[in-house]
Parts: structure tokens; C-alpha cells; sequence
């Protein structure tokens, strides 16, 4: 149980485009669920929590219009890179979590996003 | 400021022997959770072992268990018996799920 999926997995683009990138529980319902960013041989960078209905909660120094998250369903959430550069080149991580107070956050297997 | 801190870069341990890794962090909540994730080459985070802070008692995982230090803020990952599959990153998790800057552990034949 607690399946987490991303998609795409990797996905190239041009310059200047938007890209979606989906975060999906399987076989849960997450209350509450993160964006983190990941550069080569780097640690885990959170992004961005967002809660079901709710507007997401940007760590200092993201940029909200420029990582749009949404999430409109408890298995659900999405992060729209838009107007996307070579610098917002990375490997792009959700997570979810269950209600309750153990906060143990289940991974997606990460989106690697390449712009040209 | 919440912080997490993995002061070794890179682990090496010989098959079957024992490494243990560090982390301390720094947080201001008096009851929180702290984790341990192994990140293999395939990138997919994996949990690995969880403390409660409350709990005294040293979670264990059949061959992984911690140092939980609370008043020192130390939260140490021993790892026994290490077999090759055990390669790959490691990274400590602060209750506001803030990341340590990781460990890279390689398992010697």
C-alpha cells in the first residue's frame, strides 16, 4: 500500500514552454502533499506543501507563479512549471502523507525535466 | 532555524560490517518524528526507519537502528551485517521535512 505516482517521468521541452507535472496516491488519500526539487548528487530541496482544496505553501526563495501547484483532489496534486528556462532543469520529486501524526511522507519516483 | 545536518559526505564499509551514519538537527517542536530515507541509484526515496521523539527507546529495523539522542539533537543510522544492496544514498529527515544534505554509502565486496 501507499503507492505514490509521477508523471510524466522525464519529459524534455523548449524554452519559454509550461509543463505539468502530475503526483498521484494510489491507494490513499493524502491530505497533504510536497514538491521538492533535486539537483545532481544534491540533497532533497522542498519546494512547496500543498493541502487538499487549499492554496500551497511555498518555501522561501520559490517562486509561486512560476511553480503553479494545485491540488483539487485528495489523490491529486500537480505542479505546472511555466515559462520554463534551462535553469529550471532538475529532477522534480512529490511526496504524499497520510492523516495522522506520524508523518512518514511516501516518494513518487521522481520527474526528471530537461529544457532545451 | 530548522536544519538538518549529515556531516559525511561519503561512507564506505566492507560487507557484513557495521557503518553507522551521522545527522544532528535542530528544530523547536518537542514532539516531532525523524526519519531516515535510502535514495538508490533508481532515484525512488525509500523509508528506512522512523524515531518518535517522545519514545525513548532506539527504533530498530531488523538490521538498521538509530542512536536517538534528543538533548544533543542526534539521530545516528547504524547500519549491521551491510550488504551490497545497501549502497545508495541516505539522507536524515527533520520533522519539517527539511533534508540533510545526504550521505553516500558504499558496501565494498
Amino acid at each position: 500500500g501507499a503507492v505514490v505516482s509521477q508523471h510524466p517521468s522525464w519529459v524534455i521541452c523548449k524554452s519559454g514552454t509550461s509543463v505539468k507535472i502530475e503526483c498521484r496516491s494510489l491507494d490513499f488519500q493524502a491530505t497533504t502533499m510536497f514538491w521538492y526539487r533535486q539537483f545532481p548528487k544534491q540533497s532533497l530541496m522542498l519546494m512547496a506543501t500543498s493541502n487538499e482544496g487549499s492554496k500551497a505553501t511555498y518555501e522561501q526563495g520559490v517562486e509561486k507563479d512560476k511553480f503553479l501547484i494545485n491540488h483539487a483532489s485528495l489523490t491529486l496534486s500537480t505542479l505546472t512549471v511555466t515559462s520554463a528556462h534551462p535553469e529550471d532543469s532538475s529532477f522534480y520529486i512529490c511526496s504524499a502523507r497520510l492523516a495522522g501524526r506520524n508523518r512518514e511522507q511516501f516518494f513518487g519516483p521522481g520527474t526528471r525535466l530537461t529544457v532545451l | 532555524a530548522q536544519t538538518v545536518t549529515q556531516s559525511q559526505p561519503e561512507m564506505s564499509v566492507q560487507e557484513a560490517e557495521t557503518v553507522t551514519l551521522s545527522c544532528t538537527y535542530d528544530t523547536s517542536e518537542s514532539d516531532y518524528y525523524l526519519f531516515w530515507y535510502k535514495q538508490p541509484p533508481s532515484r525512488q526515496m525509500i523509508l528506512v526507519i522512523r524515531q518518535e521523539a517522545y519514545k525513548q527507546q532506539n527504533a530498530t529495523e531488523n538490521r538498521f537502528s538509530v542512536n536517538f539522542q534528543k538533548a544533543a539533537k542526534s539521530f545516528s543510522l547504524k547500519i549491521s551485517d551491510s550488504q551490497l544492496g545497501d549502497a545508495a544514498m541516505y539522507f536524515c529527515a527533520h520533522p519539517k521535512y527539511i533534508f540533510g544534505t545526504g550521505t553516500r554509502l558504499k558496501v565494498l565486496a
